[in-house]
């Protein structure tokens, strides 16, 4: 029983193409994130979503459209990707923020997008 | 700005070794919540442990343990008889009270512990 799946895992691609990354959650959580892992290991928001609705959106090119059909999905495109797009893609969720508490966040697997 | 500092880029010892993690925090908030992961080289990131700023009980949990001291604003994780399979990078991570619907996580920049026999 996975609890926050991504596909694909690896993503290999030529500088300039589209790619999407899917991630879907079974917690029943009402928040999903993205956050980016670049080479350095570094870890870093890109953006949240809660209940389809976009809350965080901290300063990522426009290239990055993330799009929630519903609340247990929260998609990943790239457009014209570029080199330094190349890291690992986590995708999160959570119950949000409740009493003002954050609560935790539980990761997916990754997803490792090399551009080439 | 909050902003989360593990000076320790790397460290290795050998197996049975306890092994201390730092983790120091800067925020302007009085309410604040603090986390641990673990990232294997697997690649997946696993949560540990979540604090909050008003309790400053340490934790145990089996060989982990966590210190957490507001006077030098640390949350240090301790791993006791250090095993293989602890070989991992690990994360402390920040988040600030708020009165949205979504928080973010600030990452410190990861320690790589490295467990040998």
């Amino acid at each position: 029983d996975t609890a926050v799946s991504q596909t694909p895992k690896y993503l290999v691609t030529q500088m300039g193409n589209d790619k999407s990354i899917k991630c879907e959650q079974n917690l029943g959580h009402d928040t999903m994130y993205w956050y980016k892992q670049d080479s350095k290991k570094f870890l870093k928001i890109m953006f949240s979503y809660n209940n389809k609705e976009l809350i965080i959106n901290e300063t990522v090119p426009n290239r990055f459209s993330p799009k929630s059909p519903d609340k247990a999905h929260l998609n990943l495109h790239i457009n014209s990707l570029e080199l330094g797009d190349s890291a690992v893609y986590f995708c999160a969720s959570s119950q949000g923020v409740i009493a003002g508490a954050p609560d935790t966040q539980y990761f997916g697997p990754g997803t490792r997008l090399t551009v080439l | 700005a909050q902003k989360v500092t593990q000076a320790q880029t790397e460290i290795s010892v050998v197996e049975k070794e306890d092994v201390t993690l730092d983790c120091v925090y800067e925020t302007r908030d009085t309410t604040y919540y603090l986390f641990w992961y673990k990232q294997p080289p697997s690649g997946e990131l696993v949560f540990l442990i979540r604090r909050n700023s008003f309790d400053e009980q340490n934790e145990i949990s089996g060989r982990y343990s966590w210190n957490f001291q507001k006077s030098t604003s640390s949350f240090n994780f301790t791993i006791t008889a250090s095993q293989v399979v602890d070989s991992a990078v690990y994360f402390c991570a920040l988040s600030e009270r708020n009165t949205g619907t979504a928080s973010k996580l600030t990452f410190g920049t990861g320690t790589r512990l490295q467990v040998t026999l």
